[in-house]
């Protein structure tokens, strides 16, 4: 098993420049979630997803859109990238929404908005 | 909703002492709890869980952690660290809402410094 892989790991932006984060897992987990990692802040929700065609909002979801079409895959969309999306991006997965399962995270990607 | 804190933003510790980082968390019912590493570049490792039942867990790496229900705490201790234990770690609640939230809370993160 790969677990939770995410591409691509390093990416430079212009401020107003689209791009889409990817993210799959080949666990046939249920559930995933995209956090983002700025420094003092741990660890915040960006969007989250229970299942194929299921999507919700997390802690801080302005800016980002999410889509998911399989149980394999979970794309990050920057619409219109803003310094303040400058930041690390994990994409998460877990069996189902139960927290007692364990949580497995990708190796991340390091954003920089321009 | 829960809450995590630790406290300590940064600890330095020399290799082979003890190992102690502090968790406090916040909620209404009995939580699950974890403790995460993350090694410089990396994703986050799960190391250990709390759900109920004795309440000092092994993990993975030597670590250990004791759920103290009176202190709302769940500290991560290591009797002997090593250089290669530098990391981040960081605390998490869990809560299983049923209501469509994630219920998953991290803390802010504590920064280990080994020195040698």
């Amino acid at each position: 098993n790969a677990g939770v892989t995410q591409t691509p790991k390093f990416q430079v932006l212009k401020t107003g420049q689209s791009m889409t984060l990817q993210c799959a897992q080949d666990m046939n987990h249920e559930y995933m979630s995209w956090y983002r990692q700025d420094p003092g802040m741990g660890l915040r929700l960006i969007h989250y997803s229970v299942g194929a065609g299921i999507t919700d909002q997390g802690e801080v979801p302005n800016g980002y859109n999410v889509s998911r079409s399989t149980t394999e895959d979970f794309p990050l969309r920057l619409l219109s990238a803003a310094p303040s999306q400058t930041s690390v991006y994990f994409c998460a997965s877990r069996l189902d929404r139960g927290t007692y399962n364990e949580q497995f995270f990708g190796p991340g990607t390091r954003l920089t908005v321009l | 909703a829960q809450s995590v804190t630790q406290p300590d933003i940064h600890i330095t510790v020399s290799e082979g002492a003890s190992l102690e980082l502090r968790c406090n968390y916040s909620y209404g019912a009995t939580p699950y709890l974890f403790w995460y590493v993350q090694s410089p570049g990396q994703g986050l490792q799960l190391l250990l869980k709390y759900f109920s039942g004795d309440t000092l867990v092994q993990g993975i790496k030597g670590f250990e952690a004791e759920f103290k229900r009176s202190q709302s705490s769940f500290n991560l201790r290591k009797p002997s660290v090593h250089w290669s234990d530098a990391a981040e770690y960081f605390c998490a609640v869990g809560a299983y809402s049923g209501g469509g939230a994630d219920g998953l809370t991290f803390g802010k993160g504590t920064h280990l410094i080994i020195q040698p």
